[in-house]
């Protein structure tokens, strides 16, 4: 099975500040890793995934994400935040070659943006 | 807008009753699944089912209940309801493949009093 931590339940950043959120996961076998973004009162957004190659990869709204296999982790980062950006944001995990894809997902982190 | 819809929005029902929740998939997806996110237990996944066929199965109580019909739209049922079963219940869809982008619906808020 596959599990997710997300290191930190809320994030307080000064606007126009540089953010890293974290996550960490757990799996035996190789995984598929995703990025959602949660604004009040509305559905999940997908902000960027990670399948296979490179590393890095870059998602909607300047935000981007580095796979590290070594460490198991997957933390999202943007240079510059904006007020727009206060949302809770989930890390997700998923199996390859499991026979299903269903998704585990982590607590979240509610990222609060001062101007 | 994701193109998946959910409906109703929000359903206020007492304990020990039994409420349907409905999904519509977006266009020539076959996969839906069902999760519920509520403060104490977060986001969970509770079935997945493609094309009509339950494929995986979570944390889904035996008094939840689901099915994906040929139209492709999903309904979960829950019956004898407890306080506890207060939550956002989420429906989302994809493709088929590992790794394919799950869009998410924006919810169904359960309240049982």
């Amino acid at each position: 099975a596959q599990s997710v931590t997300q290191l930190d339940s809320q994030v307080p950043v000064f606007e126009e500040a540089p953010v890293e959120l974290r996550c960490n996961y757990s799996s035996s076998v190789s995984v598929y890793l995703f990025w959602y973004v949660q604004y009040p009162n509305q559905g999940l957004q997908l902000l960027l995934k990670y399948l296979s190659g490179s590393t890095l990869v870059k998602g909607i709204n300047g935000f981007e994400a580095e796979f590290n296999k070594s460490q198991t982790s997957f933390h999202l980062r943007k240079p510059s935040v904006h007020i727009s950006d206060t949302a809770e944001y989930f890390c997700a995990v998923g199996a390859h070659n499991f026979g299903n894809e269903k998704l585990t997902f982590g607590t979240g982190t509610r990222l609060t943006i001062i101007p | 807008d994701s193109g998946v819809t959910q409906t109703p929005k929000h359903l206020i029902t007492a304990t020990g009753q039994r409420v349907t929740l409905r999904c519509s998939p977006r266009s020539g997806d076959l996969s839906v699944y069902w999760y519920q996110q509520s403060l104490d237990q977060g986001l969970q996944f509770l079935i997945q089912y493609y094309n009509g066929e339950e494929r995986a199965k979570g944390n889904i109580l035996e008094r939840f209940s689901a099915q994906q019909f040929p139209d492709l739209h999903s309904e979960l049922n829950l019956s004898s309801l407890e306080l506890g079963d207060s939550a956002l219940y989420f429906c989302a869809s994809s493709e088929w493949g590992e790794g394919k982008t799950q869009y998410f619906g924006p919810g169904t808020r359960l309240l049982v009093l």
